[in-house]
């Protein structure tokens, strides 16, 4: 049983419009959650982090968002830019960065 | 900055055979994880290890081993490799802290065939 989710394999975005990006969870236990982002044939680098005790983080263009009543966190960039075209990893740790659980990933992709 | 590298980047092995993948970081960085990541899957952890001569199990184990006699190195170890092995094999490395984020190599495209 997936403990982190990511529902969409895919999604495309036209250039400068926001992507959405999903992912669930069903461990009450996570008290923090990373977005990676992972380009072909390289591994994934760390994009933002949120803990439980916010709501909302920003950094530069990318914002993430933490329901924690609904286990749902969401990454939101806007603009989108065709380098932002990746496969973007949800992550989750129950003890602050200890054995992180990944989703399945969702593959973005900006057309210009 | 080399960060944390990895090698080889592609191997072709053949079933029963062993082999092991190098992982190394020059961040002196305390933790560090060995994943593999399936088609469609996310990254399942196999083993990491909180500091020299410290290892422990994560959520994948079976047919692999590890150890880590230095700081800098964390190698993998695939004894009587096996088609279900068949993956890419990511190596991480992280500072211990509150704000921990993962430092990943290039990784490692192996083939069991």
């Amino acid at each position: 049983d997936q403990q982190v989710k990511q529902n969409s394999p895919s999604l495309s975005v036209q250039e400068g419009r926001i992507s959405i990006l999903n992912c669930d969870y069903t461990n009450s236990m996570f008290d923090y959650f990373l977005w990676y982002k992972k380009y072909p044939a390289e591994g994934p680098t760390f994009l933002i982090s949120i803990s439980s005790i916010k709501d909302k983080n920003e950094d530069g263009r990318f914002t993430v968002f933490l329901n924690k009543s609904a286990k749902h966190l969401s990454l939101h960039i806007v603009p989108s830019q065709p380098g932002d075209s990746a496969v973007y990893f949800c992550a989750a740790s129950g003890n602050y960065g200890q054995n992180f659980v990944f989703g399945p990933g969702t593959r973005l992709s900006v057309l210009p | 900055n080399a960060g944390v590298t990895q090698t080889p980047k592609f191997r072709i092995l053949k079933i029963g055979q062993s082999m092991t993948l190098q992982c190394a970081q020059d961040m002196n960085h305390n933790y560090m994880y060995w994943y593999r990541q399936d088609p469609g899957m996310g990254l399942k952890l196999i083993y990491y290890s909180v500091g020299a001569g410290i290892t422990d199990k994560g959520e994948v184990p079976n047919g692999y081993n590890v150890s880590r006699s230095t700081t800098e190195d964390f190698p993998l170890r695939l004894e009587l490799a096996a088609p279900s092995q068949t993956s890419v094999y990511f190596c991480a490395s992280s500072p211990p802290g509150s704000d921990e984020k993962l430092f990943f190599g290039s990784g490692t495209q192996l083939s069991v065939l």
